[in-house]
């Protein structure tokens, strides 16, 4: 069972170039999220899914989309990085129950940094 | 918005001695509660979690937390630590009638095991 799975792992970005951080989830998930960590800050949510086709912004979405086109897969897209994107992204899924969100798993993150 | 404390960045503990770490959260209803546990390098993996009824949480690794609405805190204890559980712990809560807005992290609390 893969759980969370996000990749790539590392990635080295110059400023204005773009990218997708890629997640995959195989236990049948409604809701999925993507977070940012960054030193003293904790996790802070960027955007979420609660089904295929539609997504929401949360805490910190400016700079990034995201779309879900299956249930299975979460991509969040870095239009033009800025080196204020340099974090840690996570990617987590969740059942949800009566609408509510309940235990995140994670997958094991994506180190990004911004030249 | 609901909203998560954990007073101390760091804690310093000897090996076998016990730990308290705490968490209060700010919320009007009922939340839900978790704690996360993050190893270096690692994504976050679920301690516990509080719903509903007992107070008292039992968790994985020997942790446990509990609840006290009246004082809004969440503190998670364990009796005997080992230098395995040095890692970074987060408190988090999610509202129950708070829909797909997720979990809100704290900003984590340091543990450093010394021998």
């Amino acid at each position: 069972n893969a759980g969370v799975t996000q990749t790539p792992k590392f990635q080295v970005l110059k400023t204005g170039q773009s990218m997708t951080l890629q997640c995959a989830q195989d236990m049948n998930h409604e809701y999925m999220s993507w977070y940012r960590q960054d030193p003293g800050m904790g996790l802070r949510l960027i955007h979420y899914s609660v089904g295929a086709g539609i997504t929401d912004q949360g805490e910190v979405p400016n700079g990034y989309n995201v779309s879900r086109s299956t249930t299975e897969d979460f991509p969040l897209r870095l239009l033009s990085a800025a080196p204020s994107q340099t974090s840690v992204y996570f990617c987590a899924s969740s059942r949800m129950e009566a609408g509510e969100v309940g235990e995140l798993f994670f997958g094991e993150g994506s180190r990004l940094t911004v030249l | 918005a609901q909203s998560v404390t954990q007073p101390d960045i760091h804690i310093t503990v000897s090996e076998g001695a016990s730990l308290e770490l705490r968490c209060n959260y700010s919320y009007g209803a009922t939340p839900y509660l978790f704690w996360y546990v993050q190893s270096p390098g690692q994504g976050l993996q679920l301690l516990l979690k509080y719903f509903s009824g007992d107070t008292l949480v039992q968790g994985i690794k020997g942790f446990e937390a509990e609840f006290k609405r009246s004082q809004s805190s969440f503190n998670l204890r364990k009796p005997s630590v080992h230098w395995s559980d040095a890692a970074e712990y987060f408190c988090a809560v999610g509202a129950a009638g708070g829909g797909a807005d997720g979990l809100t992290f704290g900003k984590g609390t340091h543990l450093i095991i010394q021998p």
